[in-house]
């Protein structure tokens, strides 16, 4: 079925650099796309999202690309803080008209200081 | 900020029991959704409602869940008969105009026994 999917488990930064968490997704017919940050115990923070007519969207420290040829998404994070350590997930909607997410499998991000 | 409301944080319930997990949306939010995360999982899509029904489930969300919208405020997820492998956090989330971010609660931990 249609998935979406994450290429790294897990990334190690040190404090200051700069992060770049990779998604890809499956489903041609998504059309808005969010990166959610998820801390330990808590629910998803929407970090970022980035409708399917743009392929780059920036934020406070954070930026996201949108390749829609290869189906790939990324979430840019600009010097990276201890306080930016926790799992991300991407998420596509699957399409216009569709109300729920799916969600890939996560990146835990660990900031080393 | 405005928040979604979860509670209980925690709920252990027997097997075979009833739970009625509750969440308060945003107040002018007109989408709602119930997700949940097995320990050490990706987030999965259970229900949405919008209009005082549901208009999308996943294949999860079978005879044994079931969504309430009370009154102007609450919204409920009621599983009929536990089973242990509904353990899991369960999150609601809530969205306003169409296109406009998901906002997650922080979740209600239900531990099956």
């Amino acid at each position: 079925g249609e998935s979406v999917g994450l290429h790294l488990p897990t990334l190690s930064v040190q404090e200051g650099d700069n992060s770049i968490i990779n998604c890809a997704y499956s489903n041609s017919a998504s059309d808005y796309f969010i990166w959610y940050k998820q801390e330990s115990g808590k629910g998803p923070q929407f970090i970022i999202d980035i409708r399917s007519n743009m392929d780059k969207r920036q934020g406070q420290r954070v930026t996201v690309l949108l390749n829609k040829t290869v189906k790939h998404l990324s979430l840019q994070i600009a010097a990276t803080q201890p306080g930016d350590s926790a799992v991300y997930f991407c998420a596509e909607n699957g399409g216009t008209g569709r109300r729920a997410l799916t969600f890939g499998s996560g990146t835990r991000l660990q900031v080393q200081p | 900020e405005p928040e979604v409301t979860q509670t209980p944080s925690h709920q252990v319930t027997q097997m075979g029991q009833e739970v009625i997990l509750h969440c308060v949306p945003i107040s002018n939010h007109l989408y709602f959704y119930w997700y949940r995360q097995i320990l050490g999982q990706k987030v999965e899509f259970l229900v949405s409602f919008y209009n005082n029904e549901i208009s999308e489930k996943s294949e999860i969300f079978d005879d044994q869940f079931s969504v309430e919208r009370p009154d102007g405020s609450n919204f409920t997820l009621k599983i009929r008969s536990t089973k242990l492998e509904d353990s899991a956090m369960y999150f609601c989330a809530s969205r306003g105009e169409k296109g406009a971010g998901y906002t997650f609660g922080s979740g209600t931990r239900l531990t099956v026994v």
